[in-house]
């Protein structure tokens, strides 16, 4: 059975920091990952997919990584700002499941001024 | 273009009582899943529907019935509610069940069951 974890459970930094999330997953055959972010009392904002072929994603300030023989991922986030302040879930597809995203259980980021 | 909407935004039942979650999608999108999400133990798939007429059960269907309308909505039933299903249900879609398979949330609905 996949499992998903997310280390630390709770990061506090200041403001302009650069800083990386983790992810782990036990069984490296999936399909894709997923970033999300979710700010408190909302839903799941996607931020990136990267897909089992892929090593890396990009977009703005954010840089998804992606090493499937060794069950990680990480998450950068450069120059962060008190605006990113939200808790960062990730999921995984599992090869033979298309549907089903297995979900760790996040890191509440604080970025504080 | 609203992506993914859920009705109600919040939910009181007492134990027994029955509801319906609504969800609909303006993405075009062939798959649809409900997701619920509990305090310590992540986000956990209850029903998807793969394409139009079609639906399989997730990780944890017990006590929940689905209904995939048109290609737009997806409904989550509770027919006799629970307080072990209070938690907070999201629902999502994604173009298809194929890769990549990018999923997109829904505001979601925050369900107790006294």
């Amino acid at each position: 059975k996949q499992e998903v974890t997310q280390i630390p459970a709770a990061l506090s930094v200041p403001e302009g920091e650069n800083l990386v999330l983790n992810c782990s997953f036990t069984d490296s055959a999936i399909y894709n990952l997923q970033w999300f972010r979710q700010d408190p009392g909302k839903g799941l904002t996607s931020l990136l997919l990267i897909q089992s072929s892929q090593r890396e994603q990009t977009s703005g300030r954010l840089n998804a990584s992606l090493d499937k023989s060794s069950g990680r991922s990480t998450l950068y986030i450069a120059a962060s700002q008190p605006g990113d302040s939200a808790t960062y879930l990730c999921a995984v597809i599992n090869t033979g499941t298309a549907s089903k995203l297995t979900f760790g259980t996040g890191t509440r980021l604080q970025v504080t001024l | 273009n609203a992506g993914v909407t859920q009705t109600p935004k919040f939910q009181v039942l007492k134990t027994g009582q029955s509801m319906t979650l609504q969800c609909a999608q303006d993405m075009n999108h062939n798959s649809m899943y409900w997701y619920r999400q509990d305090p310590g133990m992540g986000l956990r798939l209850i029903y998807y529907s793969a394409s139009e007429g079609t639906t399989d059960k997730g990780e944890v269907p017990n006590g929940y019935n689905v209904s995939r309308l048109n290609k737009r909505e997806f409904s989550l039933r509770l027919e006799s509610a629970a307080p072990s299903q209070t938690s907070v249900y999201f629902c999502a879609s994604s173009e298809a069940t194929g890769l990549p398979n990018e999923q997109f949330f829904g505001p979601g609905t925050r369900l107790t069951v006294l």
